[in-house]
């Protein structure tokens, strides 16, 4: 069965520079959120997009920007990288049932930024 | 706002034990919980989910958790430990339409 995809798997950055990542989700879902996950850390949520708009927003830096494109897919834009953006960011997409009744939420395998 | 706690950042048990991972949430409104695993060097996925109805929930891999209104917990447990469950677990509760994680228990497991 086809998952959520994510590409670059790796990618190194040098500070201030910039990075962007994409994720493809499961087809016909049409949610897709993000997650930040820094070094023995939890997942941190980012930000949500529900049919092409922003749903929800959690600790997405400032310096961050994200978008959902008709295709669904869904890209990350990083700008002014710093040491601390050094983590493994997840996509995952969903199937929307409603506001209160998410459904299940199928992870990719994630994309390591590495800054230096 | 939603918050989950994961009690023991650390779990070691012997292959064959029981597995405990505690996890409480706090809310004045349930929510809906879940837990997952992170093998090393990979994606999150899910084990299992509590929405609504019976408050045990059966998962993959031979795991259950128990919804406990009262004590506003949902703990995994295991019966039988095996080698391939040591990996990162977390707890999760959704808060609007996003997850919120706990830190996450290490799971050992020693032959």
């Amino acid at each position: 069965a086809a998952g959520v995809i994510q590409s670059p798997r790796h990618l190194i950055k040098e500070k201030r520079e910039t990075a962007t990542l994409k994720c493809y989700p499961i087809p016909r879902h049409d949610t897709v959120y993000w997650y930040q996950q820094g070094p023995g850390q939890d997942p941190q949520f980012l930000i949500s997009f529900y049919e092409k708009m922003q749903s929800d927003k959690g600790s997405i830096p400032d310096r961050f920007s994200a978008q959902q494109f008709s295709d669904y897919h869904s890209e990350l834009n990083m700008s002014s990288l710093e040491l601390g953006d050094s983590a493994l960011y997840f996509c995952a997409s969903s199937l929307f049932r409603g506001p209160s009744n998410t459904g299940e939420l199928f992870f990719g395998e994630g994309s390591r930024l590495t800054v230096l | 706002a939603q918050s989950v706690t994961q009690l023991g950042s650390h779990v070691s048990v012997s292959e064959g034990a029981l597995v405990l991972l505690r996890c409480n949430y706090s809310s004045s409104v349930p929510p809906y919980l879940f837990w997952y695993v992170q093998y090393p060097n990979q994606g999150l996925q899910l084990l299992l989910k509590y929405t609504t109805g019976a408050t045990l929930v059966k998962g993959i891999n031979g795991f259950e958790a128990e919804f406990k209104k009262s004590e506003t917990s949902f703990h995994l447990t295991k019966p039988s430990a095996h080698m391939s469950d040591a990996a990162e677990y977390f707890c999760a509760a959704q808060a609007g339409t996003a997850l919120i994680f706990g830190k996450g228990t290490t799971l050992s497991v020693s032959s």
